[in-house]
């Protein structure tokens, strides 16, 4: 079945960009029925969604992480990555690769994660 | 951004209840709203999408309902592998895209 696996350090300097890679195993990453997600989670708080890319690699991001956030797709290797500049203490949460389905018409779909990877933490200090 | 609201906060129920949480969101969303259960050290795992369809492999007793703005997650007998965080997430239309802020279930 379809796996995600994130990867990439789990400590990060203040200031410095962050860098991580979901890995899909079992399926392709290339189909137009999917987008790729990341999405944030501090300790004992709650989820937050960053963004999004297709395939083709078109890409949508959260407005309150815009100017800091790239994700981009290297459909040849089966993996999105994040970038994620400017790394503050705030920025420390586990950090999970999802994918996305959409459902219902065509006109206006219900998107939802229906995979997840298992998390990667990231801990921003010097 | 559409905020998502969830209550109660937390609860305590004991195995064999009934426990409904509540989403609310900040406007009309038709019906696409999924909820996601969260056991402590592990990914959310998706439970209900659309409002009401069961995920492959969720059990029966988890069902789910509303239309617009109000939404509810429903256990119909808890079971001890219940007791987790609950999120509820909008996915309407274009990003972005928001969760709830959890409802914790745990043991009475």
């Amino acid at each position: 079945q379809v796996q995600l696996q994130e990867s990439g350090p789990g400590l990060v300097k203040p200031s410095q960009t962050l860098s991580l890679t979901c890995s899909v195993s079992g399926g392709s990453i290339s189909s137009d029925r999917y987008y790729w997600s990341w999405i944030r989670q501090p300790a004992g708080k709650g989820l937050e969604w960053i963004g999004r890319i297709s395939a083709s690699g078109s890409t949508s991001y959260n407005p309150s992480l815009k100017s800091r956030v790239t994700i981009s797709m290297d459909t040849s290797k089966k993996q999105f990555s994040l970038k994620l500049s400017s790394m503050t203490a705030a920025d420390t949460a586990v950090y999970y690769c999802a994918r996305v389905l959409g459902s219902g018409s065509a006109w206006v779909k219900n998107w939802y994660f229906d995979l997840w990877g298992r998390g990667a933490l990231v801990t921003v200090s010097s | 951004d559409i905020q998502m609201t969830q209550s109660p906060s937390s609860l305590s129920a004991s195995v064999g209840d009934r426990v409904t949480i509540t989403c609310r969101a900040s406007q009309s969303i038709s019906s696409h709203l999924n909820w996601y259960q969260q056991k402590p050290g592990r990914a959310p795992n998706l439970l209900i999408y659309a409002t009401s369809t069961l995920q492959s492999g969720v059990p029966s007793r988890f069902s789910g309902s509303g239309s617009g703005t109000d939404f509810t997650l429903t256990i119909s007998s808890l079971q001890p592998e219940d007791f987790a965080t609950y999120y509820c997430q909008q996915g309407y239309s274009s990003p972005p895209w928001t969760f709830g802020q959890g409802t914790k279930v745990e043991i009475k």
